[in-house]
Protein backbone atom coordinates (compact mmCIF):
# COMPACT_ATOMS: atom_id res chain seq x y z
CA UNK A 1 0.00 0.00 0.00
CA UNK A 2 1.19 3.36 -0.93
CA UNK A 3 2.24 5.16 2.46
CA UNK A 4 2.30 8.76 0.51
CA UNK A 5 0.13 11.28 -1.30
CA UNK A 6 2.07 13.27 -4.15
CA UNK A 7 0.08 15.24 -7.18
CA UNK A 8 0.31 13.42 -10.45
CA UNK A 9 1.60 16.45 -12.40
CA UNK A 10 3.04 19.86 -11.76
CA UNK A 11 4.69 22.48 -13.86
CA UNK A 12 6.85 25.10 -13.53
CA UNK A 13 8.58 28.18 -15.11
CA UNK A 14 12.26 27.61 -15.34
CA UNK A 15 14.67 29.23 -13.07
CA UNK A 16 12.07 29.55 -10.64
CA UNK A 17 11.67 27.65 -7.64
CA UNK A 18 9.63 23.94 -8.04
CA UNK A 19 8.02 22.73 -4.87
CA UNK A 20 6.95 19.39 -4.89
CA UNK A 21 4.63 18.66 -1.74
CA UNK A 22 4.11 14.74 -0.31
CA UNK A 23 1.68 13.58 2.48
CA UNK A 24 3.07 11.07 4.49
CA UNK A 25 0.46 11.34 7.44
CA UNK A 26 0.98 7.73 8.85
CA UNK A 27 5.17 7.82 9.00
CA UNK A 28 6.25 6.00 11.94
CA UNK A 29 8.89 7.12 14.27
CA UNK A 30 11.73 5.54 12.45
CA UNK A 31 10.89 6.32 8.91
CA UNK A 32 13.02 9.02 6.77
CA UNK A 33 11.32 10.65 4.12
CA UNK A 34 13.43 10.10 0.67
CA UNK A 35 13.45 11.57 -2.33
CA UNK A 36 14.27 10.35 -5.59
CA UNK A 37 13.85 11.41 -9.36
CA UNK A 38 13.63 9.28 -12.75
CA UNK A 39 14.46 11.29 -15.74
CA UNK A 40 12.79 9.66 -18.93
CA UNK A 41 13.93 6.43 -19.72
CA UNK A 42 16.63 6.23 -16.99
CA UNK A 43 17.25 4.55 -13.47
CA UNK A 44 15.84 6.80 -10.36
CA UNK A 45 18.32 8.83 -9.02
CA UNK A 46 18.42 10.00 -5.63
CA UNK A 47 18.09 13.61 -4.56
CA UNK A 48 17.53 13.91 -1.20
CA UNK A 49 16.23 12.43 2.81
CA UNK A 50 15.93 13.44 6.15
CA UNK A 51 14.12 12.26 9.33
CA UNK A 52 12.56 15.59 10.98
CA UNK A 53 14.98 18.52 10.29
CA UNK A 54 15.39 19.95 6.95
CA UNK A 55 17.87 19.19 4.65
CA UNK A 56 19.33 20.93 2.18
CA UNK A 57 22.19 19.94 -0.56
CA UNK A 58 23.26 20.72 -3.64
CA UNK A 59 20.13 19.40 -5.10
CA UNK A 60 17.31 20.48 -3.36
CA UNK A 61 15.93 21.27 0.14
CA UNK A 62 13.82 19.09 2.06
CA UNK A 63 11.21 21.12 4.76
CA UNK A 64 9.63 18.47 6.76
CA UNK A 65 6.84 19.74 8.69
CA UNK A 66 7.05 19.43 12.56
CA UNK A 67 4.43 16.77 12.73
CA UNK A 68 5.98 15.06 10.31
CA UNK A 69 2.92 14.57 8.33
CA UNK A 70 4.26 15.88 5.08
CA UNK A 71 7.25 17.31 3.26
CA UNK A 72 8.08 19.31 0.38
CA UNK A 73 11.23 18.73 -1.92
CA UNK A 74 12.17 22.49 -3.01
CA UNK A 75 14.06 22.55 -6.46
CA UNK A 76 15.56 26.34 -5.85
CA UNK A 77 16.05 27.38 -9.67
CA UNK A 78 14.50 24.97 -11.82
CA UNK A 79 16.12 23.71 -15.46
CA UNK A 80 14.95 22.17 -18.12
CA UNK A 81 17.17 19.13 -17.01
CA UNK A 82 15.11 18.99 -13.99
CA UNK A 83 12.22 18.00 -16.07
CA UNK A 84 11.39 13.87 -14.40
CA UNK A 85 8.92 12.24 -12.51
CA UNK A 86 9.75 12.58 -8.53
CA UNK A 87 8.79 9.91 -6.11
CA UNK A 88 8.63 10.73 -2.16
CA UNK A 89 8.97 7.42 -0.26
CA UNK A 90 8.99 6.86 3.78
CA UNK A 91 11.56 4.08 4.95
CA UNK A 92 13.91 3.20 7.88
CA UNK A 93 17.20 3.80 7.28
CA UNK A 94 18.05 0.70 6.79
CA UNK A 95 20.01 -0.03 3.55
CA UNK A 96 18.98 -3.54 2.91
CA UNK A 97 15.44 -2.26 3.20
CA UNK A 98 13.21 -2.67 -0.11
CA UNK A 99 12.41 0.65 -1.65
CA UNK A 100 8.15 0.62 -3.05
CA UNK A 101 7.72 3.29 -5.43
CA UNK A 102 4.26 4.98 -5.47
CA UNK A 103 3.51 6.84 -8.73
CA UNK A 104 5.19 9.98 -8.54
CA UNK A 105 4.86 13.22 -9.24
CA UNK A 106 5.76 14.40 -12.96
CA UNK A 107 7.44 18.03 -13.16
CA UNK A 108 7.63 19.84 -16.01
CA UNK A 109 9.60 22.42 -16.44
CA UNK A 110 8.49 24.84 -18.73
CA UNK A 111 11.00 27.57 -20.61
CA UNK B 1 28.47 8.73 -5.14
CA UNK B 2 28.29 4.81 -5.85
CA UNK B 3 27.97 3.88 -9.24
CA UNK B 4 25.86 0.76 -10.84
CA UNK B 5 25.98 -0.01 -13.75
CA UNK B 6 23.76 -2.37 -16.20
CA UNK B 7 24.52 -4.93 -19.07
CA UNK B 8 23.23 -4.11 -21.86
CA UNK B 9 21.53 -1.15 -22.03
CA UNK B 10 19.16 -2.83 -24.77
CA UNK B 11 18.39 -5.85 -26.13
CA UNK B 12 16.57 -7.68 -28.48
CA UNK B 13 15.18 -11.08 -28.46
CA UNK B 14 13.06 -13.59 -30.80
CA UNK B 15 10.02 -15.13 -28.42
CA UNK B 16 11.18 -18.18 -26.93
CA UNK B 17 14.37 -16.95 -26.00
CA UNK B 18 16.38 -16.24 -22.64
CA UNK B 19 17.88 -13.15 -21.81
CA UNK B 20 20.35 -12.27 -19.37
CA UNK B 21 20.88 -8.65 -17.57
CA UNK B 22 23.85 -7.60 -15.63
CA UNK B 23 23.96 -5.21 -12.88
CA UNK B 24 26.77 -4.55 -11.44
CA UNK B 25 28.13 -2.46 -8.17
CA UNK B 26 31.57 -0.76 -9.54
CA UNK B 27 32.90 0.80 -6.73
CA UNK B 28 31.23 -0.64 -3.55
CA UNK B 29 30.60 -4.58 -2.49
CA UNK B 30 26.79 -5.05 -2.12
CA UNK B 31 25.36 -7.62 -0.21
CA UNK B 32 21.98 -7.10 -1.02
CA UNK B 33 20.42 -5.68 -4.72
CA UNK B 34 17.00 -5.41 -6.23
CA UNK B 35 15.22 -6.01 -9.15
CA UNK B 36 12.58 -4.01 -10.59
CA UNK B 37 10.73 -3.69 -13.63
CA UNK B 38 8.83 -0.93 -15.11
CA UNK B 39 6.26 -0.77 -17.97
CA UNK B 40 5.21 2.56 -20.09
CA UNK B 41 3.93 5.54 -18.24
CA UNK B 42 3.84 3.52 -14.96
CA UNK B 43 5.74 3.63 -11.73
CA UNK B 44 8.82 0.85 -10.85
CA UNK B 45 7.59 -2.55 -9.91
CA UNK B 46 9.74 -4.31 -7.18
CA UNK B 47 10.46 -8.10 -8.45
CA UNK B 48 12.87 -9.40 -6.33
CA UNK B 49 15.61 -9.07 -3.72
CA UNK B 50 18.56 -10.33 -4.55
CA UNK B 51 21.09 -11.47 -1.65
CA UNK B 52 24.78 -12.46 -2.46
CA UNK B 53 25.24 -15.68 -2.27
CA UNK B 54 21.59 -17.12 -1.25
CA UNK B 55 18.58 -17.61 -2.90
CA UNK B 56 16.33 -14.21 -4.20
CA UNK B 57 13.40 -13.06 -2.26
CA UNK B 58 10.50 -12.60 -5.17
CA UNK B 59 7.41 -10.32 -4.75
CA UNK B 60 4.14 -11.70 -5.13
CA UNK B 61 2.73 -12.05 -8.10
CA UNK B 62 6.73 -12.74 -10.00
CA UNK B 63 7.21 -15.79 -11.13
CA UNK B 64 10.85 -16.83 -9.86
CA UNK B 65 11.52 -19.79 -12.37
CA UNK B 66 10.84 -17.14 -15.11
CA UNK B 67 13.04 -14.54 -14.06
CA UNK B 68 15.93 -16.17 -12.48
CA UNK B 69 18.26 -14.11 -9.94
CA UNK B 70 21.73 -15.19 -9.53
CA UNK B 71 24.09 -12.95 -7.12
CA UNK B 72 27.23 -14.91 -7.06
CA UNK B 73 29.11 -11.81 -5.95
CA UNK B 74 29.36 -8.64 -4.30
CA UNK B 75 29.32 -6.70 -6.91
CA UNK B 76 27.34 -8.85 -9.61
CA UNK B 77 23.81 -9.60 -9.36
CA UNK B 78 21.94 -10.96 -13.01
CA UNK B 79 18.55 -11.89 -14.12
CA UNK B 80 17.67 -13.96 -16.64
CA UNK B 81 14.32 -13.59 -18.31
CA UNK B 82 13.58 -17.03 -19.33
CA UNK B 83 11.16 -18.22 -22.34
CA UNK B 84 10.57 -14.73 -22.86
CA UNK B 85 7.18 -13.32 -24.65
CA UNK B 86 6.29 -10.00 -25.96
CA UNK B 87 4.52 -9.48 -22.72
CA UNK B 88 7.70 -9.33 -20.87
CA UNK B 89 8.91 -6.48 -23.09
CA UNK B 90 10.04 -3.76 -20.47
CA UNK B 91 12.13 -1.62 -18.46
CA UNK B 92 14.36 -3.54 -15.99
CA UNK B 93 16.33 -1.83 -13.33
CA UNK B 94 18.77 -2.97 -10.39
CA UNK B 95 19.62 -1.21 -7.37
CA UNK B 96 22.30 -2.06 -4.95
CA UNK B 97 22.23 -1.01 -1.58
CA UNK B 98 25.22 0.59 0.53
CA UNK B 99 25.73 2.64 3.51
CA UNK B 100 23.97 5.75 2.40
CA UNK B 101 21.33 4.49 0.63
CA UNK B 102 20.34 2.63 -2.59
CA UNK B 103 21.69 3.96 -5.91
CA UNK B 104 20.13 2.82 -9.48
CA UNK B 105 21.10 1.12 -12.55
CA UNK B 106 20.34 3.03 -15.44
CA UNK B 107 18.00 0.20 -16.73
CA UNK B 108 18.04 -2.25 -19.92
CA UNK B 109 15.14 -2.08 -22.25
CA UNK B 110 14.15 -5.12 -23.27
CA UNK B 111 12.01 -5.97 -26.29
CA UNK B 112 10.62 -9.46 -27.33
CA UNK B 113 9.78 -9.81 -30.75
Amino acid sequence: DAKTTQPTSMDCAEGRAANLPCNHSTISGNEYVYWYRQIHSQGPQYIIHGLKNNETNEMASLIITEDRKSSTLILPHATLRDTAVYYCIVRVDNRDDKIIFGKGTRLHILP
Amino acid sequence: GAVVSQHPSWVICKSGTSVKIECRSLDFQATTMFWYRQFPKQSLMLMATSNEGSKATYEQGVEKDKFLINHASLTLSTLTVTSAHPEDSSFYICSASVIGGQFFGPGTRLTVL
